[in-house]
């Protein structure tokens, strides 16, 4: 079964600190990888995707992730966090090529930035 | 674009009743949407898949005839918690593709219900 890890549980960070969450997907055929953010009190919002192409993916905020097909990963960076990045970020994986197949995700990480 | 509303945010129940929950796609027609549950500081599990005209694909280990899901337009899925009881409190998510739009295979969330049963 498809199966998505975040190594870490809690990150606490300081203001302009660089940021890098761990994601790692068991499935060795084509997937479409995601990371959502949620704000607190809020719903569930997309970061950036990942479906073919670079795998540099650039998002939003000034978050980028790396598809290493090889280490089946797709870790999340921020080169300088700020306060306001406090939030709890979801790995996910939609595994299959084609149709609209569920997302899996990840445990999640809770990010805590202090000023 | 590609807004999904979830109505009510929260409800409170007696153990026993059963509780309707609504999920809108306002900008475009779903043919799919899906329910997770979230536990407190935990991740989306996903419950069942929610197919407009057909009936719902659910998830090892959830129960049919107690999470009742009706997808009965391309813009509307209803989740009914039957017969709630205090481990039914969570946090119900719904998301929905828009298979119109250019964002293919991603789910748009909706701000969540919180349920709790007394």
């Amino acid at each position: 079964a498809q199966s998505v890890s975040q190594h870490n549980h809690h990150v606490i960070l300081s203001e302009a600190a660089s940021l890098e969450l761990g994601c790692n997907y068991s499935y060795g055929g084509t997937v479409n990888l995601f990371w959502y953010v949620q704000y607190p009190g809020q719903h569930l919002q997309l970061l950036l995707k990942y479906f073919s192409g670079d795998p540099l993916v650039k998002g939003i905020k000034g978050f980028e992730a790396e598809f290493i097909k090889s280490k089946f990963s797709f870790n999340l960076r921020k080169p300088s966090v700020q306060w306001s990045d406090t939030a709890e970020y979801f790995c996910a994986v939609n595994a299959g090529a084609g149709g609209y197949n569920k997302l899996i995700f990840g445990a999640g990480t809770r990010l805590a930035v202090h000023p | 674009g590609a807004v999904v509303s979830q109505h009510p945010s929260r409800v409170i129940c007696k153990s026993g009743t059963s509780v309707k929950i609504e999920c809108r796609s306002l900008d475009f027609q779903a043919t799919t949407m899906f329910w997770y549950r979230q536990f407190p500081k935990q991740s989306l599990m996903l419950m069942a898949t929610s197919n407009e005209g057909s009936k719902a694909t659910y998830e090892q280990g959830v129960e049919k005839d107690k999470f009742l899901i009706n997808h009965a337009s391309l813009t509307l899925s209803t989740l009914t918690v039957t017969s709630a009881h205090p481990e039914d409190s969570s946090f119900y998510i719904c998301s929905a593709i828009d298979p119109g739009g250019d964002t293919y295979n991603e789910q748009f969330f909706g701000p969540g219900t919180r349920l709790t049963v007394l």
